[in-house]
Protein backbone atom coordinates (compact mmCIF):
# COMPACT_ATOMS: atom_id res chain seq x y z
CA UNK A 1 0.00 0.00 0.00
CA UNK A 2 1.59 3.42 -1.02
CA UNK A 3 1.56 5.78 2.07
CA UNK A 4 -0.20 8.12 0.95
CA UNK A 5 -2.65 8.27 -2.11
CA UNK A 6 -5.00 10.23 -3.76
CA UNK A 7 -7.64 10.23 -6.38
CA UNK A 8 -6.01 9.28 -9.59
CA UNK A 9 -7.87 12.21 -11.69
CA UNK A 10 -7.94 14.22 -13.72
CA UNK A 11 -11.11 16.08 -12.92
CA UNK A 12 -12.71 18.09 -15.55
CA UNK A 13 -15.37 20.41 -14.20
CA UNK A 14 -17.28 23.73 -15.38
CA UNK A 15 -17.00 27.07 -13.52
CA UNK A 16 -18.83 27.16 -10.56
CA UNK A 17 -18.87 23.95 -9.48
CA UNK A 18 -18.26 22.11 -6.03
CA UNK A 19 -15.44 19.61 -6.71
CA UNK A 20 -13.64 17.29 -3.97
CA UNK A 21 -10.87 15.48 -3.38
CA UNK A 22 -9.82 12.53 -1.44
CA UNK A 23 -6.42 10.92 0.52
CA UNK A 24 -5.68 8.10 3.07
CA UNK A 25 -2.40 7.39 4.37
CA UNK A 26 -0.67 4.65 5.75
CA UNK A 27 1.09 5.41 8.99
CA UNK A 28 -1.42 5.75 11.74
CA UNK A 29 1.69 7.91 13.56
CA UNK A 30 1.80 10.74 10.93
CA UNK A 31 1.11 14.14 12.82
CA UNK A 32 0.50 16.92 10.37
CA UNK A 33 -1.35 17.26 7.19
CA UNK A 34 -1.61 19.56 4.67
CA UNK A 35 -2.76 20.20 0.70
CA UNK A 36 -0.54 21.76 -1.33
CA UNK A 37 -1.20 23.72 -5.05
CA UNK A 38 0.97 22.84 -7.93
CA UNK A 39 0.83 24.84 -11.11
CA UNK A 40 2.21 23.68 -14.33
CA UNK A 41 6.04 23.31 -14.05
CA UNK A 42 5.98 25.30 -11.48
CA UNK A 43 7.27 24.26 -7.65
CA UNK A 44 4.27 23.18 -4.78
CA UNK A 45 2.82 25.73 -2.57
CA UNK A 46 1.13 25.25 0.59
CA UNK A 47 -2.45 25.70 0.12
CA UNK A 48 -3.85 25.10 3.69
CA UNK A 49 -3.11 22.95 6.54
CA UNK A 50 -5.94 20.21 7.73
CA UNK A 51 -6.33 20.57 11.14
CA UNK A 52 -8.90 17.77 13.34
CA UNK A 53 -11.75 19.90 14.07
CA UNK A 54 -11.76 20.25 10.29
CA UNK A 55 -10.56 23.98 8.45
CA UNK A 56 -12.05 26.49 6.06
CA UNK A 57 -10.29 28.90 4.23
CA UNK A 58 -12.77 31.12 1.78
CA UNK A 59 -14.29 28.76 -0.59
CA UNK A 60 -11.63 25.51 0.58
CA UNK A 61 -12.64 22.97 3.32
CA UNK A 62 -10.06 20.73 4.46
CA UNK A 63 -11.57 17.57 6.86
CA UNK A 64 -9.39 14.94 8.51
CA UNK A 65 -10.45 11.51 9.77
CA UNK A 66 -7.58 10.18 12.01
CA UNK A 67 -9.30 6.96 12.57
CA UNK A 68 -9.83 6.27 8.82
CA UNK A 69 -7.00 7.81 8.07
CA UNK A 70 -8.30 10.10 5.48
CA UNK A 71 -8.55 13.82 4.25
CA UNK A 72 -10.38 15.92 1.65
CA UNK A 73 -10.44 18.90 0.28
CA UNK A 74 -13.75 20.50 -0.75
CA UNK A 75 -13.56 23.15 -3.57
CA UNK A 76 -16.57 25.20 -3.41
CA UNK A 77 -17.88 27.50 -6.60
CA UNK A 78 -14.65 26.66 -8.32
CA UNK A 79 -12.71 29.33 -10.63
CA UNK A 80 -10.35 29.03 -13.58
CA UNK A 81 -7.70 29.83 -11.42
CA UNK A 82 -8.24 26.92 -9.15
CA UNK A 83 -7.17 24.68 -12.18
CA UNK A 84 -3.49 22.95 -10.80
CA UNK A 85 -2.78 19.91 -9.42
CA UNK A 86 -3.77 19.57 -5.83
CA UNK A 87 -1.01 17.44 -3.75
CA UNK A 88 -2.32 16.20 -0.53
CA UNK A 89 1.01 15.37 1.99
CA UNK A 90 1.28 13.69 5.40
CA UNK A 91 4.19 15.10 7.85
CA UNK A 92 5.39 11.77 9.92
CA UNK A 93 5.67 13.10 13.44
CA UNK A 94 9.16 11.12 14.64
CA UNK A 95 11.59 12.28 12.06
CA UNK A 96 9.53 15.27 10.29
CA UNK A 97 9.48 13.76 6.32
CA UNK A 98 6.88 14.81 4.26
CA UNK A 99 5.60 12.06 2.02
CA UNK A 100 3.41 13.30 -1.06
CA UNK A 101 0.90 11.63 -2.99
CA UNK A 102 0.80 11.37 -6.47
CA UNK A 103 -1.38 14.61 -7.02
CA UNK A 104 -4.89 15.14 -8.71
CA UNK A 105 -4.98 17.68 -11.52
CA UNK A 106 -7.90 19.94 -11.63
CA UNK A 107 -9.06 21.78 -14.57
CA UNK A 108 -11.73 24.08 -14.37
CA UNK A 109 -13.70 24.68 -17.69
CA UNK A 110 -15.46 28.08 -18.38
CA UNK B 1 13.21 38.07 -1.77
CA UNK B 2 12.72 35.73 1.61
CA UNK B 3 12.13 32.77 0.03
CA UNK B 4 14.11 29.62 -0.79
CA UNK B 5 16.20 29.94 -3.38
CA UNK B 6 17.61 27.31 -5.74
CA UNK B 7 20.79 27.32 -8.15
CA UNK B 8 20.73 26.59 -11.07
CA UNK B 9 16.83 26.67 -12.09
CA UNK B 10 17.81 24.91 -15.13
CA UNK B 11 21.18 22.10 -16.37
CA UNK B 12 21.37 20.05 -19.30
CA UNK B 13 24.45 17.96 -18.69
CA UNK B 14 25.52 14.93 -20.70
CA UNK B 15 25.24 11.36 -19.37
CA UNK B 16 28.66 10.77 -17.17
CA UNK B 17 28.79 14.23 -15.82
CA UNK B 18 28.57 15.09 -12.44
CA UNK B 19 26.67 17.87 -11.34
CA UNK B 20 26.14 19.73 -8.21
CA UNK B 21 22.81 22.49 -7.35
CA UNK B 22 22.43 24.40 -4.51
CA UNK B 23 19.57 25.15 -2.31
CA UNK B 24 19.34 28.41 -0.01
CA UNK B 25 16.72 27.80 2.96
CA UNK B 26 14.52 30.41 4.21
CA UNK B 27 16.45 31.80 6.71
CA UNK B 28 15.64 31.30 10.27
CA UNK B 29 14.41 27.70 8.85
CA UNK B 30 16.43 24.97 10.30
CA UNK B 31 15.07 21.77 8.58
CA UNK B 32 15.90 21.97 4.82
CA UNK B 33 14.64 19.09 2.58
CA UNK B 34 15.52 17.64 -0.98
CA UNK B 35 12.93 16.12 -3.30
CA UNK B 36 12.63 14.93 -7.01
CA UNK B 37 9.67 15.14 -9.00
CA UNK B 38 8.92 13.44 -12.65
CA UNK B 39 6.57 13.93 -14.72
CA UNK B 40 2.78 13.08 -13.69
CA UNK B 41 4.45 12.17 -10.21
CA UNK B 42 4.29 13.78 -6.64
CA UNK B 43 7.86 15.25 -5.06
CA UNK B 44 9.76 11.75 -4.05
CA UNK B 45 11.90 12.29 -0.81
CA UNK B 46 15.80 12.48 -1.33
CA UNK B 47 17.00 13.66 2.40
CA UNK B 48 16.34 16.13 4.94
CA UNK B 49 18.64 17.55 7.40
CA UNK B 50 18.04 19.63 10.73
CA UNK B 51 20.47 22.00 11.03
CA UNK B 52 24.00 20.54 9.51
CA UNK B 53 22.74 16.69 10.77
CA UNK B 54 21.44 14.97 8.14
CA UNK B 55 18.76 12.59 9.42
CA UNK B 56 17.59 10.52 6.91
CA UNK B 57 17.90 9.44 3.42
CA UNK B 58 15.83 7.61 0.77
CA UNK B 59 16.42 3.72 0.03
CA UNK B 60 16.23 4.88 -3.16
CA UNK B 61 18.86 7.41 -3.24
CA UNK B 62 21.77 5.19 -4.77
CA UNK B 63 25.37 5.86 -3.75
CA UNK B 64 25.59 8.78 -6.74
CA UNK B 65 24.05 10.93 -4.86
CA UNK B 66 25.10 13.37 -1.97
CA UNK B 67 23.69 15.89 -0.10
CA UNK B 68 25.54 18.50 2.63
CA UNK B 69 24.77 21.38 4.54
CA UNK B 70 27.68 21.74 6.12
CA UNK B 71 27.09 24.90 8.21
CA UNK B 72 23.46 24.27 8.79
CA UNK B 73 22.57 26.76 5.80
CA UNK B 74 22.50 26.58 2.74
CA UNK B 75 22.56 22.76 1.32
CA UNK B 76 24.15 20.89 -1.78
CA UNK B 77 23.04 18.14 -3.95
CA UNK B 78 25.49 16.63 -5.71
CA UNK B 79 24.54 13.67 -8.49
CA UNK B 80 27.66 12.02 -9.98
CA UNK B 81 28.15 9.88 -13.02
CA UNK B 82 24.84 11.36 -14.14
CA UNK B 83 22.17 9.18 -16.12
CA UNK B 84 19.53 9.75 -17.92
CA UNK B 85 17.01 8.46 -15.32
CA UNK B 86 18.21 11.56 -13.23
CA UNK B 87 16.65 13.39 -15.44
CA UNK B 88 13.68 15.75 -13.48
CA UNK B 89 13.08 18.85 -11.40
CA UNK B 90 15.25 18.86 -7.30
CA UNK B 91 13.07 20.52 -5.51
CA UNK B 92 14.54 22.15 -1.81
CA UNK B 93 11.89 23.13 0.65
CA UNK B 94 12.38 24.23 4.33
CA UNK B 95 10.55 24.48 7.48
CA UNK B 96 10.93 25.95 10.88
CA UNK B 97 10.65 23.54 14.23
CA UNK B 98 8.10 26.36 16.15
CA UNK B 99 5.34 27.55 15.41
CA UNK B 100 4.43 27.19 11.86
CA UNK B 101 6.16 23.80 10.55
CA UNK B 102 4.74 24.11 7.06
CA UNK B 103 7.36 23.50 4.66
CA UNK B 104 8.21 25.94 1.78
CA UNK B 105 9.94 24.73 -1.46
CA UNK B 106 12.06 26.86 -3.90
CA UNK B 107 11.40 26.80 -7.67
CA UNK B 108 13.70 24.02 -8.43
CA UNK B 109 16.16 23.36 -10.34
CA UNK B 110 15.36 21.27 -13.64
CA UNK B 111 18.00 18.28 -14.52
CA UNK B 112 18.20 17.06 -18.38
CA UNK B 113 20.67 14.45 -19.64
CA UNK B 114 21.26 13.63 -22.36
Amino acid sequence: RKEVEQDPGPFNVPEGATVAFNCTYSNSASQSFFWYRQDCRKEPKLLMSVYSSGNEDGRFTAQLNRASQYISLLIRDSKLSDSATYLCVVKDGSNYKLTFGKGTLLTVNP
Amino acid sequence: DTGVSQDPRHKITKRGQNVTFRCDPISEHNRLYWYRQTLGQGPEFLTYFQNEAQLEKSRLLSDRFSAERPKGSFSTLEIQRTEQGDSAMYLCASSSTGGRTEAFFGQGTRLTVV
